[in-house]
């Protein structure tokens, strides 16, 4: 069965800090995998989007890394600020076999920053 | 602002009822997706149209419909309404050119809550 499994379920750490949020995933044959913020009551923002052959990608402080043959994600964020306070979410896309969409999620890493 | 509107913002109704959901897509985007997000769930897609015709299906139940029409919106219809229906819907689309590595915007979502 697929899965994305994200960890930790919460987190807060203080302002200015950096912090790598984790995810594991058992989907297969693997496609790509995004890296989604989102704030509370809103819809998700993307942040990476890495295929099979990327290991590593940025998006000003955030930067993912990827370890397909771990099947192992990180998202680091540097220099944390007041504005990172969000859930940041997992998705993993099998690769399409005719019109079936394979898009796994995670349950999301809830992150709060404070002062 | 990703450019996705979605109507209603809130919508109230009673169990056994039925409602209509509508996604409006980035201009000049040709898919659109739909997502069910529970508060003990993460997101769970549910349903896929590109250029008018569906795409791909998720966890999408027989009581749920979609459809999108000439002008690119899209309406999501869920009828026979259950308290376990509570759940914010989002509305993604993307240009439908790029595959699977593509960026989806999502929408503000639309709250239901059956009663």
């Amino acid at each position: 069965k697929n899965q994305v499994e994200q960890s930790p379920q919460s987190l807060i750490i203080l302002e200015g800090k950096n912090c790598t949020l984790q995810c594991n995933y058992t989907v297969s044959p693997f496609s790509n995998l995004r890296w989604y913020k989102q704030d509370t009551g809103r819809g998700p923002v993307s942040l990476t989007i890495m295929t099979f052959s990327e290991n590593t990608k940025s998006n000003g402080r955030y930067t993912a890394t990827l370890d397909a043959d771990t099947k192992q994600s990180s998202l680091h964020i540097t220099a944390s600020q007041l504005s990172d306070s969000a859930s940041y979410i997992c998705v993993v896309s099998g690769l399409y076999t005719g019109t079936a969409s394979k898009l796994t999620f995670g349950t999301g890493t809830r992150l709060q920053v404070t002062l | 602002d990703s450019g996705v509107t979605q109507t209603p913002k809130h919508l109230i109704t009673a169990t056994g009822q039925r409602v209509t959901l509508r996604c409006s897509p980035r201009s000049g985007d040709l898919s659109v997706y739909w997502y069910q997000q529970s508060l003990d769930q993460g997101l769970q897609f549910l349903i896929q149209y590109y250029n008018g015709e569906e795409r791909a299906k998720g966890n999408i139940l027989e009581r749920f419909s979609a459809q999108q029409f000439p002008d690119l919106h899209s309406e999501l219809n869920l009828s026979s309404l259950e308290l376990g229906d509570s759940a914010l819907y989002f509305c993604a689309s993307s240009t439908g050119l790029a595959g699977v590595q593509e960026t989806q915007y999502f929408g503000p979502g639309t709250r239901l809550l059956v009663l």
